[in-house]
């Protein structure tokens, strides 16, 4: 079992809308949670960390944690095309050191 | 300082031969990962440095892959005698001892042909 689950996608959601990503992970112990953005050829970009259960919110970005379900979120309000990318849920587990990444969801927002 | 810088950004090299790929952390940041990606994949963690010390590496770091941080400034990652399947990104990344988020530098992506 893969410790980080998302499905990979496509997403596909109409300009001005709001995108919901959603990501589980299996270790109970983990303790921060990271959305990154990536697009296509290019690196990851960090975008949101949370670490308490709740929510988080950043522009227009809202990261949401729930521990209890093992679950985290990242929702965008007014999706833009250049929203378009694979998004990255990456978690820090009971080791404390690296980050584990799912796979991504490819999210497109279209004009 | 402009972030995490990788080189070279591209290497092509034959089956059975040896690279070797340079990372250079933002300058504060005393942690040190490198990750592998492929296509459709997430990164996959490799190996991880705090300062000089190497303290961890994923089962998937075979034999053929050597990773060094020496004096705890840039790291290098070796593999030797490459095969077709280590064609993917190398992706290096910083951070500060306190901060979990990390910034990735842009990549090496390797093609074994």
């Amino acid at each position: 079992q893969k410790e980080v689950e998302q499905n990979s996608g496509p997403l596909s959601v109409p300009e001005g809308a709001i995108a919901s990503l959603n990501c589980t992970y299996s270790d109970r112990g983990s303790q921060s949670f990271f959305w990154y953005r990536q697009y296509s050829g290019k690196s990851p970009e960090l975008i949101m960390f949370i670490y308490s259960n709740g929510d988080k919110e950043d522009g227009r970005f809202t990261a949401q944690l729930n521990k209890a379900s093992q679950y985290v979120s990242l929702l965008i309000r007014d999706s833009q095309p250049s929203d378009s990318a694979t998004y990255l849920c990456a978690v820090i587990g009971n080791s404390g050191y690296a980050l584990n990444f799912g796979k991504g969801t490819s999210l497109l927002v279209t004009p | 300082d402009t972030g995490v810088s990788q080189d070279p950004r591209h290497k092509i090299t034959k089956r059975g031969q040896n690279v070797t790929f340079r990372c250079d952390p933002i300058s504060e940041h005393n942690r040190l990962y490198w990750y592998r990606q492929t296509l459709g994949q997430g990164p996959e963690f490799l190996t991880y440095f705090q300062n000089e010390a190497q303290l961890e590496k994923s089962r998937l770091l075979s034999d053929r892959f050597s990773a060094e941080r020496p004096k705890g400034s840039f790291s290098t990652l070796e593999i030797q005698r490459t095969e077709q399947g280590d064609s993917a990104m190398y992706l290096c990344a910083s951070s500060f001892l306190s901060s979990g988020g990390y910034t990735f530098g842009s990549g090496t992506r390797l093609t074994v042909v």
